[in-house]
């Protein structure tokens, strides 16, 4: 079973700058989750789609970052522009669905510098 | 959501048993625990789950407490690949939300 695919695995940028990341999740996962892990810190989640829709955005900072998940399965973030503070590693990961049974399938993440 | 509490750092010794504490003194009757733990520059992985009674798997064994405020993860012969941050985690009953904390960095010896 292949697992869940980000790219790019490495960005920089400069300051005000506009970036996008990539996820593809393991097939037949509704559920799919941006996290932000900043150096030294647990992952911080940002957002959740159930297919295509949001589920929870509540930590998302709207002001300059957006995610879309067209037809229920990739799921791309956006910032613009970006800031500093928003340096770190972004996760992706995608779970099957409901339950207790059915685990977080987390995918490498993309590790994004910004100068 | 319940929040968790544990150690920063804890060393084992290269096959012994490592046993990582977590307080969750706040947790709600329907919440499970979770453990995932995170090799450097890796996404985090799953380990094991549970409610009330005691579970083992192929990777680790969870304690839980008859009060369930806190747990125990169970790694019984550790090895020098076992070296990561291992994350507690009590799980929303609503939404399927997970939420991190900071974690306990295990580091094996050897």
């Amino acid at each position: 079973e292949a697992g869940v695919a980000q790219s790019p695995r490495y960005k920089i940028i400069e300051k005000r700058q506009s970036v996008a990341f990539w996820c593809n999740p393991i097939s037949g996962h509704a559920t799919l989750y941006w996290y932000q892990q900043i150096l030294g810190q647990g992952p911080k989640l940002l957002i959740q789609f159930q297919n295509n829709g949001v589920v929870d955005d509540s930590q998302l900072p709207k002001d300059r970052f957006s995610a879309e998940r067209l037809k229920g399965v990739d799921s791309t973030l956006k910032i613009q522009p970006a800031k500093l503070e928003d340096s770190a590693v972004y996760l992706c990961a995608s779970r099957a669905g409901g339950g207790s049974y059915n685990e977080q399938f987390f995918g490498p993440g993309t590790r994004l510098t910004v100068l | 959501d319940a929040k968790t509490t544990q150690p920063p750092s804890m060393d084992c010794a290269e096959g012994r048993a490592a046993n990582l504490p977590c307080n969750h003194s706040t947790i709600s009757g329907n919440e499970y625990v979770y453990w995932y733990r995170q090799i450097h520059s890796q996404g985090p992985q799953y380990i094991i789950h549970g409610l009330k009674n005691n579970e083992t798997n192929e990777m680790a064994s969870l304690i839980i407490t008859e009060d369930r405020k806190s747990s125990t993860l169970i790694l019984p012969h550790a090895t020098l690949r076992d070296t990561a941050v291992y994350y507690c985690i009590v799980k929303s009953n609503t939404g399927n939300q997970f939420y991190f904390g900071t974690g306990t960095s295990l580091t094996v010896i050897p």
